[in-house]
């Protein structure tokens, strides 16, 4: 089975601080592990995404994520926020084997005050 | 090239009527997934296609929704009688199926009221 855990519903931070928004995962199998954003009304888009290799992966907007095995995370980071960051986003995940779609996380709303 | 599209982008419509929800995948993509998303249950999968073919339709909430996949452009997600409950922003979202690692793209979403 696979699931994956967004234990913030919402996460503030001013313009120009480090952002972080965390993501823990389960897999029987190895992960893929991926990262979306979706603005109001809008469809996701995708971010970035862990395969294999480098446990630091970078993506779009200046975001990057660390896998982390031992802890079963994977934290989006950004920096230095933009308001512009202001959206939902969701972490997902699949296993490396079988034939199971994407699961998504619950989703943590980012709030980038100026 | 022309992302996933979906439509109607909206549908008010009472309970007891058939709703259709159309998608187009990007071309080239050979796999194809129905997601909804709520509130209260947040985005869930509901089926998905490999080549065209139901690989995964557990998610299926009961036999009033049905889904499609008559060639490898055209989708449909259908709700037979339609109910209040069923009232959600449907996505549709489509991938290069490559050892599990394709990331998915989604449409801009069809957003039901049943009322």
């Amino acid at each position: 089975a696979q699931s994956v855990a967004q234990p913030e519903d919402q996460v503030n931070v001013a313009e120009g601080n480090p952002l972080t928004v965390k993501c823990t995962y389960s897999v029987s199998g190895n992960p893929y592990l991926f990262w979306y954003v979706q603005y109001p009304n809008r469809g996701l888009q995708f971010l970035l995404k862990y395969i294999t290799g480098d446990n630091l992966v970078k993506g779009s907007y200046g975001f990057e994520a660390e896998f982390n095995k031992s802890q079963t995370s994977f934290h989006l980071k950004k920096p230095s926020a933009l308001v512009s960051d202001s959206a939902l986003y969701f972490c997902a995940v699949r296993e490396d084997t079988g034939r199971r779609a994407l699961t998504f996380g619950s989703g943590t709303r980012l709030q980038v005050q100026p | 090239d022309a992302g996933v599209i979906q439509s109607p982008r909206h549908e008010v419509t009472e309970m007891g009527q058939e709703v259709t929800l159309r998608c187009k995948p990007i071309s080239g993509h050979n796999s194809l997934f129905w997601y909804r998303q709520t509130m209260m249950r947040g985005l869930e999968l509901l089926i998905y296609f490999n080549n065209n073919v139901p690989i995964d339709d557990s998610g299926m909430p009961e036999d009033r929704f049905s889904a499609k996949m008559p060639n490898a452009s055209f989708s449909t997600l259908k709700i037979q009688p339609s109910e209040p409950r069923d009232s959600a922003v449907y996505f549709c979202a489509s991938s290069f199926r490559r050892a599990n690692t394709g990331e998915l793209f989604f449409g801009e979403g069809s957003r039901l009221t049943v009322l």
